[in-house]
């Protein structure tokens, strides 16, 4: 399934660099999503955004910096992170808001050194 | 706080027999219960959803089940098959919250 992709599908970072993940959406949906998934939790949804604007952060602290500049595009900025970051990074998509169903992309794995 | 407790967390069956897995939550808010199917190197994708209207929900070999009064629902899989092995989630939202549960890893041997 290609509706959701995710770039890049590995990311290997040190404390002090920063960096962005990209997500993009083919499906004409009005609703981005960022989640965190690592080994001990479960989905963690971070930051929901609904026609461009943001509507939920689940305090996420600051490192973490979303930016959705249309609703085919959203972007995760990160900079100053820690090593508890590492996790795979899964971006979703849907039609309208929260809850109905959601499309994921494949993720992104990153390791923070 | 785990608004959604999901068991068993993990669950071994033979080919051919039947998966289930449960999951409770607590805010009666909740009315849309999706089941997400995830398989390694791969986001999440809808197994199968239900709304609080009805109490079961059959498409192919995957079945919710849900118990309003009890504020469960569980997925059953027929037929279970090497192919379905993957972690399941549950999950639960109001509109405003989505919610996962943690997760059930499936192993179907062959």
């Amino acid at each position: 399934e290609t509706g959701v992709t995710q770039t890049p599908r590995h990311l290997v970072m040190g404390m002090t660099n920063k960096k962005s993940l990209k997500c993009e959406q083919h499906l004409g949906h009005n609703a981005m999503y960022w989640y965190k998934q690592s080994a001990k939790k479960p989905l963690e949804l971070m930051f929901v955004y609904n026609f461009k604007e943001q509507t939920e952060n689940n305090s996420v602290p600051s490192r973490f910096s979303p930016e959705c500049p249309n609703s085919s595009h959203l972007f995760l900025h990160l900079h100053t992170l820690q090593p508890e970051d590492s996790a795979l990074y899964l971006c979703a998509s849907s039609q309208d808001g929260i809850g109905v169903r959601q499309f994921f992309g494949p993720g992104t794995r990153l390791t923070v050194l | 706080q785990q608004q959604v407790k999901q068991s068993p967390q993990s669950l071994i069956v033979q080919k051919g027999g039947i998966s289930i897995i449960n999951c409770a939550y607590e805010n009666t808010a909740f009315d849309y219960f999706p089941w997400y199917q995830q398989f390694p190197g791969k986001g999440p994708a809808l197994l199968i959803a239900i709304r609080p209207d009805v109490s079961e929900k059959k498409e192919g070999r995957f079945t919710i089940s849900f118990n309003k009064s009890a504020k469960q629902f569980s997925l059953h899989i027929m037929d279970s098959q090497p192919g379905d092995s993957a972690t399941y989630f549950c999950a639960v939202s109001d509109g405003q919250n989505f919610v996962f549960g943690p997760g059930t890893r499936l192993s179907v041997l062959p």
